[in-house]
């Protein structure tokens, strides 16, 4: 199938500053993203989503924007934390294929 | 959000025995649910998707003798490696959908199997 993959592996930030997550989809048919979060020996918890009929969707502290013409995703999370230390995986449609992940690292 | 739960949480068995993992969804019916599997430091690999009263889907390279999927009920799905050996020693996560369309699936807290 087709490939759902992610840009950085690894990202480290300061508490209280703002990360930025990308993604890179490759079924330009798809039409519904989300982002999970995986918590060290847990399993992926889910943060946020949006259709393709949108291009900005915000959470509480989150924020996912969506560019159908560049097949990009991204996450941002506002004023990060401790506790949003974890891997990040974007996904595309009801059956999460998962890419390789994005592992944020919060740094007190 | 609706809850998936799975047990056991961790195993460790010895070579050539069976393992059944057991998905369940508590606060809804599964119509479709999939395992995964995961090893350290790497992404979560969709192994099979197992619909309610038929037979499961496996994913290109999953040995189906040797990871017997049941989906009995819809709220119940079972993953059972037979014969494991240590190579099979990875962390197993299930999810379930309910049937609505492009809704996110639900996961469960994944089972750590360590084979000896």
């Amino acid at each position: 199938g087709e490939s759902v993959g992610l840009h950085l592996p690894t990202l480290s930030v300061q508490e209280g500053d703002n990360s930025i997550i990308n993604c890179a989809y490759s079924n330009s048919a798809s039409d519904y993203f989300i982002w999970y979060k995986q918590e060290s020996g847990k399993g992926p918890q889910f943060i946020i989503d949006i259709r393709s009929n949108m291009d900005k969707r915000q959470g509480q502290r989150v924020t996912v924007l969506l560019n159908k013409t560049v097949k990009h995703l991204s996450l941002q999370i506002a004023a990060t934390q401790p506790g949003d230390s974890a891997v990040y995986f974007c996904a595309e449609s009801y059956i999460p294929t998962f890419g390789r992940g994005t592992s944020l690292i919060v740094h007190p | 959000g609706a809850v998936v739960s799975q047990h056991p949480s961790w195993v460790i068995c010895k070579s050539g025995t069976s393992v059944k993992i057991e998905c369940r969804s508590l606060d809804f019916q599964a119509t479709t649910m999939f395992w995964y599997r995961q090893f350290p430091k790497q992404s979560l690999m969709l192994m099979a998707t197992s619909n309610e009263g038929s037979k499961a889907t496996y994913e290109q390279g999953v040995e189906k003798d040797k990871f017997l999927i049941n989906h009995a009920s819809l709220t119940l799905s079972t993953l059972t490696v037979t014969s494991a050996h240590p190579e099979d020693s990875s962390f197993y996560i299930c999810s379930a959908e309910g049937g609505r369309v492009n809704t996110e699936a639900f996961f469960g807290q994944g089972t750590r199997l360590t084979v000896v």
